[in-house]
């Protein structure tokens, strides 16, 4: 079946350092992908996604690529705040499965010191 | 910005009491989801539903139940809760975008607390 595979946090950055969580995925068909965020106390957000290979997400500064060589989807920002720490999850919806249902991450802790 | 809906936010409970967990979205979204969030974070469905008097087991077995009378109102019940049912609780809705790509929105979650 349909995973996402995410790196394991928690990842502590200093402010204005590079960013990269790690996202892997399989799938059997041409799956949509996405990234949401999910700060303290609150639900997810979608930060960005991309619905096909080589289709490269944006939103607040953060960018994902779809790579179906690779099958990764991996989140980066050149220059991070302490307002950007929060869980970010990976996902996939595989419509072609027949569902209309998500496949997340296990969520990647993110934790930025001034 | 999606406007999906969830009440309440924080609910502290005695063991055994029924409670219900409300989810309202004003998007017309037709398919609607129930997420149990444990406390390392991992989202698990526990039900979902593609439009009115339509509703799916998700994933993870759940001891809860769930209604679709109206597009807009998906609520979660607990008939006899317990501490093992002590999560968050996220309740999402989605459409078909461009392409057909389903874009999820969640609700804020309901933090559930089972003494």
């Amino acid at each position: 079946g349909d995973s996402v595979t995410q790196m394991e946090g928690p990842v502590t950055l200093s402010e204005e350092a590079f960013l990269t969580i790690n996202c892997t995925y399989t799938a059997t068909g041409y799956p949509s992908l996405f990234w949401y965020v999910q700060y303290p106390g609150e639900g997810l957000q979608l930060l960005l996604k991309a619905t096909k290979a080589d289709d490269k997400g944006s939103n607040k500064g953060f960018e994902a690529t779809y790579r179906k060589e690779t099958t990764s989807f991996h989140l980066e920002k050149g220059s991070v705040q302490v307002s950007d720490s929060a869980v970010y999850f990976c996902a996939l919806s595989d419509r072609t499965s027949g569902t209309y249902k998500y496949i997340f991450g296990t969520g990647t802790r993110l934790k930025v010191l001034a | 910005e999606a406007d999906i809906y969830q009440t309440p936010r924080y609910l502290v409970i005695g063991t055994g009491k029924k409670i219900t967990l409300e989810c309202s979205q004003t998007m017309g979204h037709d398919k609607m989801y129930w997420y149990q969030q444990d406390p390392g974070m991992e989202l698990h469905l526990i039900h979902y539903s593609y439009g009115v008097n339509s509703t799916e087991k998700g994933d993870l077995s759940s001891e809860s139940t769930v209604s679709r009378i109206r597009t807009e109102h998906f609520p979660l019940t607990l008939e006899s809760a317990r501490p093992s049912h002590t999560s968050q609780y996220l309740c999402a809705s989605s459409e078909p975008g461009r392409g057909q790509v389903e874009t999820q929105y969640f609700g804020p979650g309901t933090r559930l607390l089972v003494l």
